[in-house]
């Protein structure tokens, strides 16, 4: 069964600190990666990756895909309480569904 | 060009009613998703549409719930005889294809099931 782990799972930081999430993977045909950002309701797309050892870069956001070890990094830089949000990663998926999500990471930024 | 859209945003019930919960998903993209959140938890793949066919229901909790789409345009979520457990948000996204290409999410719908 296809798979989506990402850590940690809550991460509080202060503005400005510079934080990285994990996602790992388990999928059984590879095709493409994604990035969401949930605040409130709707998650938001941030990237797609599908391509191991490209950076993909969005301002103070960028993101990174390792297809030999099976994982991806988002790291925010200078972060600001805008920032606070959960962060999903996401793959589609062999089986039934389109895309399986992971649990995300909630991240608080305080002041 | 206009996103993905949904209503109502928010939708208050009395358990036993039937609620009906709209989508309509960016113009061109052939396929549509429903998915749910109960509060504090992750999103919950419910059914997809690839034009207006869904390959696989077997995503949906229960017999309670319907979907279809027309016109390979808006999609209804339908929940009857709702149930407390029913509560959650219900978010609905669209893809120009189906797998690979992104999804783009609604606002989504919050039900709320008294």
């Amino acid at each position: 069964e296809d798979k989506v782990v990402q850590s940690p799972l809550s991460l509080v930081v202060h503005e400005g600190d510079t934080v990285t999430l994990n996602c790992s993977y388990e999928v059984t045909n590879f095709r493409s990666l994604l990035w969401y950002k949930q605040e409130k309701k709707a998650p938001t797309f941030l990237f797609m990756l599908t391509s191991s050892g490209i950076e993909k870069k969005s301002g103070r956001l960028s993101s990174i895909l390792d297809k030999k070890e099976l994982f991806s990094i988002l790291n925010i830089t200078a972060t600001q309480t805008g920032d606070s949000a959960i962060y999903l990663c996401a793959l589609p998926n062999s089986g039934n569904t389109p895309l399986v999500f992971g649990k995300g990471t909630r991240l608080s930024v305080i002041a | 060009g206009a996103g993905v859209s949904q209503s109502p945003s928010n939708k208050v019930t009395e358990k036993g009613k039937d609620v009906e919960l709209r989508c309509d998903p960016i113009s061109g993209h052939t396929a549509l998703y429903w998915y749910r959140q109960r509060l504090g938890q992750g999103l919950e793949f419910l059914i997809y549409f690839q034009g207006n066919s869904a390959p696989d229901k077997s995503g949906l909790p229960s017999d309670r719930f319907s979907a279809e789409r027309t016109g390979e345009s808006v999609s209804t979520l339908t929940i009857q005889r709702t149930q407390q457990e029913d509560s959650a948000v219900y978010l609905c996204a669209s893809s120009l294809g189906i797998i690979t290409d992104t999804q783009y999410f609604g606002p989504g719908t919050r039900l709320t099931v008294l």
